[in-house]
C-alpha cells in the first residue's frame, strides 16, 4: 500500500498570503494525485487531479504541481473561504490511500 | 444537479449489523463506478470499498475483508453497505463517493462527488 505524507500537519497563514502543501508519495504514482478540501461537517470537495488539472468550478487560485513521488498544492492568496482541511490522494495502485491532511488555519 | 444522499447510519452494539444507502440522482447512476470511504472522529480519511458500474468487479480495504459489502441497485439509483460483525473501530462517518469516469471497472480512481455522509457509532 502507497503511504502519503502531508508535512505539516498544520498551517498558520493570514487572509492574503500564499500557502503551499506538500504531499509524498512512498512510491511513485505517476500523475495519479488528487486534492480535496474539506471545511468542518462538511464532505471532502475535489479541488485537482491529475496532479494539476483544477476540477469543475474550483478557482484559479489553486493549483497543483508535481509527479512521482513530490506533490505540491498551491493557494495563490489566501480566501477566508480557503481555511480547512487538505487532503491528498492517490489513484496510482489499489488500495486508494489518502494523506493525513493538513490543515490551513487563520494566524 | 448531481446529488449523493446518505442514509442508514446509527448507533450499534459490536458484531451488530447495519446497511448503509446512498441515493444518487443528476447523473446517469448505472454507468458509473461508486466508493464508499469513511472517517472516524477527528481522523483523516479512509477508503473502504469500490464497485464498477455493473458490479462485475468489487474492491475492499483489507480492515473491512469478509466483513462490509458493497453492492448496488441500478434500477433504484441506489449504492449500499452492508456492514456486518461490527467493531468499535468502525465507527466513522461513511461517504459514498463516484469516480469520475463511466463504464470503468476495476480501476483506482480519484472521486469527483460525494454524499453528505452518514455517522456510525459501534459501542456497547
Amino acid at each position: 500500500e502507497i503511504v502519503l505524507t502531508q508535512p505539516p500537519g498544520t498551517l498558520s497563514l493570514s487572509p492574503g498570503e500564499r500557502a503551499t502543501l506538500s504531499c509524498r508519495a512512498s512510491q511513485s504514482v505517476s500523475s495519479n494525485l488528487a486534492w480535496y478540501q474539506q471545511k468542518p461537517g462538511q464532505a471532502p470537495r475535489l479541488l485537482i487531479y491529475g496532479a494539476s488539472s483544477r476540477a469543475t468550478g474550483i478557482p484559479d487560485r489553486f493549483s497543483g504541481s508535481g509527479s512521482g513521488t513530490d506533490f505540491t498544492l498551491t493557494i495563490r492568496r489566501l480566501e477566508p473561504e480557503d481555511f480547512a482541511v487538505y487532503y491528498c490522494q492517490q489513484y496510482g495502485s489499489s488500495p486508494l490511500t489518502f494523506g493525513g491532511g493538513t490543515k490551513v488555519e487563520i494566524k | 444537479q448531481l446529488q449523493l444522499v446518505g442514509s442508514g447510519g446509527g448507533v450499534v452494539q459490536p458484531g451488530w449489523s447495519l446497511r448503509l444507502s446512498c441515493a444518487a440522482s443528476g447523473f446517469t447512476f448505472r454507468n458509473y463506478p461508486m466508493h464508499w470511504v469513511r472517517q472516524a472522529p477527528g481522523k483523516g480519511l479512509e477508503w473502504v470499498a469500490r464497485t464498477s458500474y455493473d458490479e462485475y468487479s468489487k474492491f475492499y480495504a483489507d480492515s473491512v475483508k469478509g466483513r462490509f459489502t458493497i453492492s448496488r441497485d441500478n434500477s433504484k439509483n441506489t449504492l449500499y453497505l452492508q456492514m456486518d460483525s461490527l467493531r468499535p473501530e468502525d465507527t466513522a462517518v461513511y461517504y459514498c463517493a463516484r469516480a469520475p469516469s463511466p463504464y470503468s471497472g476495476g480501476s483506482p480512481s480519484f472521486l469527483d462527488y460525494w454524499g453528505q455522509g452518514t455517522l456510525v457509532t459501534v459501542s456497547s
